[in-house]
């Protein structure tokens, strides 16, 4: 399996902030990478696929970079709908696996 | 509208089985796998497996290997989770979502969610 590992874990912030959040994949995966948000008690959403390609609707704040195994989700001018849990996800391989989570919390 | 419904929460004992219904509305079901993946109380995203709504082909993560079957219906667009040997572990929310290609980066990616079926695992 391909072990997806993120940081911080959790991290707060205020309205307005630039935040950046990274995945670090246990082999290379190019750039089949996934993130994910996901607001209390809902299913997540997706947001950036293919490590940098916006998901149709997601507002421009959101980017996403990398390959490899290093990759970066950046949110900048945080809005108050942006506070939730970020996870990273590979389709590298068919056996599919997340991050741990990345909860960003209002400062 | 494309969506996927899941069938009602579930409360099951210890080595009993649970079966989680997917239906998917629209033309997804003839365009995309359906992948399962589930999130304990507190906890994060955890992948189950895939299955083609094709061929009805299925791989599994090695975490519920021998404990879980994935199924499908393709007269009534269904997708369904077989859970047995229940332990509290298995305590979680259980999503169904489109394992879509995007055909421009030759990747997947889950794209529309269901809205989650809550299984409790008590005695």
């Amino acid at each position: 399996d391909i072990q997806m590992t993120q940081s911080p874990s959790s991290l707060s912030a205020s309205v307005g902030d630039r935040v950046t959040i990274t995945c670090r994949a246990s082999r290379d995966i190019s750039t089949y990478l996934n993130w994910y948000q996901q607001k209390s008690g809902m299913a997540p959403k997706l947001l950036i696929y293919s490590a940098s390609i916006l998901q149709s609707g997601v507002p421009s704040r959101f980017s996403g970079s990398g390959s490899g195994t290093d990759f970066t989700l950046t949110i900048n001018s945080l809005q108050p709908e942006d506070f939730a849990t970020y996870y990273c996800q590979q389709s590298y391989i068919s056996l599919r696996t997340f991050g741990q989570g990345t909860k960003l919390e209002i400062k | 509208q494309a969506q996927l419904v899941q069938s009602g929460p579930e409360v099951q004992k210890p080595g009993a089985s649970v079966k989680v219904s997917c239906k998917a509305s629209g033309d997804i079901f003839s365009k995309y796998g359906i992948s399962w993946v589930r999130q304990a109380p507190g906890q994060g995203l955890e992948w189950l497996g895939w299955i083609s709504t094709y061929n009805g082909n299925a791989n599994y993560a090695q975490l519920l290997q021998g404990r879980v079957t994935m199924t499908i219906d393709t007269s009534t667009t269904t997708a369904y989770l077989d859970l047995w040997s229940l332990k509290s572990d298995d305590t979680a929310v259980y999503y169904c979502v489109t394992d879509r290609l995007y055909s421009t980066s030759k990747l997947h990616a889950f794209d529309i969610w269901g809205q989650g079926t809550l299984v409790i695992v008590s005695s």
